[in-house]
């Protein structure tokens, strides 16, 4: 079956402790992203990354790493997390730079507290 | 970054009656798509335009590409419960790597 997983699906940390959250697609797609969700915001990109080793900020980048040395995954960092990275965070693949059949993930709720 | 404008911001509708909503953007997007989100889980993609003027159906969804590329529509007809969720619109800069999401639709129906 065609997926994005993302784990931890549910998340609370503490402020400047450092976490991963990692994203896995098994449709051999070359473009992945990461958005974060925020009421009244909408899906905001963090990162993308259009093949292997080839990442570039988004729209929100700040406080946040990713890394592309395999295809088919791309975990996101936050090396000292905040309270205002809370949000919900989603990974997205899709065969070509952003087009059409863009899968998504089930989601990662973090709390930084 | 950009976003785009998106709205009704939520609609609460009785069941049966027809749904609309709509995205606008300041800049022309050669692809527009429409999402479905349901509590808890990701984004699933409904309906993807690539040409301006485009109208494409799914079911009782419809969605059409605006001639100015800057704007889209999405319509519900016959609503049903199971049509709840928050909607989303995006669209691809005509030179842009990257989706653009409006701020999402929520929709409730009352049965």
């Amino acid at each position: 079956e065609a997926q994005v997983t993302q784990n931890p699906r549910y998340l609370i940390t503490v402020t400047g402790k450092k976490l991963t959250v990692t994203c896995s697609q098994n449709m051999n797609h070359e473009y992945m992203s990461w958005y974060r969700q925020d009421p009244g915001l909408g899906l905001r990109q963090i990162y993308y990354s259009m093949n292997v080793e080839v990442t570039d900020k988004g729209d929100v980048p700040e406080g946040y790493k990713v890394s592309r040395k395999e295809k088919r995954n791309f975990p996101l960092i936050l090396e000292s997390p905040s309270p205002n990275q809370t949000s919900l965070y989603f990974c997205a693949s899709s065969i070509a730079r952003g087009l059409s059949e863009a899968f998504f993930g089930q989601g990662t709720r973090l709390t930084v507290v | 970054g950009q976003q785009l404008n998106q709205s009704p911001q939520s609609m609460f509708i009785q069941e049966g009656e027809d749904v609309s909503m709509n995205c606008t953007s300041s800049s022309i997007f050669n692809t527009w798509l429409w999402y479905k989100q349901d509590p808890g889980e990701g984004p699933v993609l409904l309906i993807a335009l690539y040409k301006a003027g485009e109208l494409t159906s799914n079911g009782r969804l419809t969605a059409q590409f605006g001639i100015t590329r800057k704007d889209s529509f999405l319509n519900i007809s016959a609503s049903i419960p199971s049509d709840v969720g928050i909607y989303f619109c995006a669209g691809q800069e005509e030179y842009g790597n990257k989706l653009v999401f409006g701020a999402g639709t929520i929709l409730r129906v009352k049965s």
